[in-house]
């Protein structure tokens, strides 16, 4: 069974620009995730998508915003880049929505620099 | 807001040493998971501990839940140049996963 796929892997954008990462769950999976990870930092949570329904949102502005498909493949897009916003975006599906408890399978992450 | 306080935030082990971790939530978790980060890699399911007072193993690891279920620890015994990474607890509340900030495991050389 495939696992997570998130592209790009890497990127480089200026301040300003937006960008666009994508994020193919595991087949099956109907709940997608989406983590910022900064150096030293923990995982913070961006938002959780279940079944193209956003269930819940972390405490991002409304630059961070997200999708899902009706094949469960989801994007999130970041508008008018900072330079804070270079991390490590991490998705994670899961077989299970956040209102039940299942383990998470995590992508390789999409490491965004902004310069 | 829910929170869940893990500590400490490193821990420098000789090899063979043992290793602690601890989560603390401010609310009761319905289960807690955790997650091994190896360095330049994606955090990776390790276990999930639902009942109260569980404790599990899994080889030199062995994970326990609190009575109350606010609590929970990662203990790994002997540890060894693979056991290198970041571990993550993360509570499922009120219909939330909530993360612990991790426990960066060095082995001094």
């Amino acid at each position: 069974k495939a696992g997570v796929t998130q592209t790009p892997r890497y990127l480089i954008k200026t301040r300003g620009q937006q960008v666009t990462l994508s994020c193919s769950p595991i087949s099956g999976h109907r709940s997608v995730s989406w983590y910022q990870q900064t150096p030293g930092q923990g995982l913070q949570f961006l938002f959780e998508y279940f079944s193209e329904t956003q269930r819940n949102k972390g405490n991002f502005p409304g630059r961070f915003s997200g999708r899902q498909f009706s094949n469960s493949r989801s994007e999130m897009n970041v508008s008018t880049l900072e330079l804070g916003d270079s991390a490590l975006y991490l998705c994670a599906s899961s077989g299970y929505g956040s209102g039940s408890s299942g383990e998470l399978f995590f992508g390789e992450g999409s490491r965004l620099t902004v310069l | 807001g829910q929170q869940v306080m893990q500590i400490p935030q490193y821990q420098h082990v000789q090899e063979g040493e043992d290793f602690t971790t601890y989560c603390n939530s401010s609310t009761t978790l319905s289960n807690i998971q955790w997650y091994k980060q190896r360095p330049g890699g994606h955090p990776v399911f390790l276990i999930q501990l639902v009942k109260s007072g569980e404790v599990k193993k899994q080889k030199r690891l062995t994970f326990q839940f609190g009575e109350a279920k606010k609590n929970s620890s990662l203990h790994i015994t002997a540890t060894q140049t693979t056991d290198v990474g970041t571990y993550f607890c993360a509570g499922h509340g009120n219909y939330q996963l909530i993360w612990g900030a991790g426990t960066k495991l060095i082995i001094k050389p």
